[in-house]
């Protein structure tokens, strides 16, 4: 079974200009995860999806990320503009179900942006 | 909210050492708790969980309990191998349980 897929896996931009990520989650899982996790530290949440239904997008800075997640099977992660700080790793994880983590969630390998 | 802190690395072992990780959290309530284990250029996996106190969970020869007196999950091998080097994160629900809260990660490197 093929796990969560990620798209691009490396990409580099120069401030100000736009970037999206692309996730292709595991078939049949309803809930779909973003994080975000700068070097040396662990992931942080940035939204979490119940099929297309963003349900806690409390972490994510709306003023320049956008996410959506079409007929709730694969889910894009935006940045417009791109600022130095973005520079990280994004990773896209998914589950069954989500509520109370009964669920285990399994993740992509990461797309690794550099802003310069 | 919840929130976990790990033990900072790297670790450095050589091959069938013991090995501890340890791990502390704080939290409103009972949460479930995690280690994830990231090898070289591989996503996250999960290695082990447990969801209540004095729960253990194991996998691969790796063991944590859930210690609700001191708020601990360490993780332990009894004999590390050269492929359990990876970064390994531990990590707990969030207050509401619908998200992972990671520690910052602990690099391992077993050498032979």
């Amino acid at each position: 079974e093929a796990g969560v897929v990620q798209s691009p896996r490396y990409k580099i931009i120069e401030k100000k200009q736009p970037v999206a990520f692309w996730c292709n989650p595991i078939s049949g899982h309803n809930t779909l995860y973003w994080y975000l996790q700068n070097l040396g530290q662990g992931p942080e949440l940035l939204i979490r999806y119940e099929n297309e239904e963003a349900v806690d997008d409390s972490q994510l800075p709306k003023d320049r990320f956008s996410a959506e997640r079409l007929k709730g099977v694969d889910s894009t992660l935006k940045i417009q503009p791109a600022e130095l700080g973005d520079s990280a790793v994004y990773l896209c994880a998914s589950s069954l179900e989500g509520g109370e983590l009964r669920d285990e969630q399994f993740f992509g390998p990461g797309t690794r942006l550099t802003v310069l | 909210g919840n929130s976990v802190t790990q033990m900072e690395g790297p670790v450095t072992l050589s091959e069938e050492a013991f090995l501890t990780i340890n791990c502390t959290y704080t939290a409103t309530g009972y949460p479930s708790l995690f280690w994830y284990v990231q090898y070289p250029g591989e996503g996250l996996q999960l290695l082990l969980k447990a969801t209540k106190a004095d729960d253990k969970g194991s996998n691969k020869g790796f063991e944590a309990t859930y210690r609700k007196e001191t708020t601990s999950f360490h993780l332990e091998k009894g004999s590390v191998q050269v492929s359990d080097s990876a970064v390994y994160f531990c990590a707990s629900s969030n207050q509401a349980g619908t998200a992972l809260i990671f520690g910052k990660g602990t690099t391992l490197s077993v050498s032979s």
